[in-house]
């Protein structure tokens, strides 16, 4: 059984620029979550997606969206990146309903 | 979503038991109780979740009184790997979708 993985492990953008991140869903799940964690804090729900679609959305705004294939693996996409999208990307796989979520190691993002 | 308030920070010596406790006052009737480890530069693992009474695995016991209105994470006999930040978080996982809401955790500092 292999676990969440995230691409790329860190990555540098310039303000403005777009960027994506994907992550690969633990074997068997079919929903996967993202997360942003600032520095000291603990994770913000981005949005989730179940099956292709999302399904449910924290406070973030448009410019960033997401998109799960038919194997469920996911990808974060952030448009006109500001400086305070420097984050860890977190990305958690599931089978849906309940509260145990596997995370995957994150991607790093600097916007310089 | 519940809010949790949990210390800051709380800190042991090697071999001691490590209880951290979590206030949930407004905790809902269908809210369980989660709690997750987190690693620097790491996303976070699930440790172990409860609705009432007491709930034991391998890694930790959890505690939660009869009004359900705090738990408390027990760490039995921590080492210095188990130095992390740990989060209480509260919610439905029969819910239309499940997310996780963070807060800050407590980081608990394990020495020698």
């Amino acid at each position: 059984e292999t676990g969440v993985t995230q691409s790329p492990t860190h990555l540098i953008k310039t303000r403005g620029q777009q960027v994506t991140l994907r992550c690969s869903s633990q074997s068997g799940h079919n929903t996967v979550s993202w997360y942003q964690q600032a520095l000291g804090q603990g994770p913000q729900f981005i949005f989730q997606y179940y099956r292709e679609e999302e399904n449910g959305r924290g406070n973030f705004p448009p410019r960033f969206s997401g998109l799960q294939f038919p194997n469920y693996s996911s990808e974060l996409n952030v448009n006109a990146l500001e400086l305070d999208d420097s984050a860890l990307y977190l990305c958690a796989s599931s089978t849906g309903q309940g509260l145990e979520q596997y995370f995957g190691p994150g991607t790093r993002l600097t916007v310089t | 979503l519940a809010k949790t308030t949990q210390p800051i920070s709380m800190d042991s010596y090697e071999g001691q038991e490590v209880n951290i406790t979590c206030s949930h006052n407004n905790i809902a009737t269908n809210d369980y109780i989660t709690w997750y480890q987190q690693f620097p530069s790491q996303g976070p693992r699930f440790i172990i979740q409860g609705y009432k009474t007491k709930v034991t695995n391998e890694v930790a016991s959890l505690f939660i009184p009869a009004d359900r209105k705090s738990s408390t994470l027990s760490l039995p006999r921590v080492s210095l790997s188990d130095t992390a930040v740990y989060y209480c978080l509260v919610g439905d996982p029969n819910s239309g979708y499940s997310t996780l809401t963070f807060g800050k955790g407590t980081m608990l500092l394990v020495s020698p």
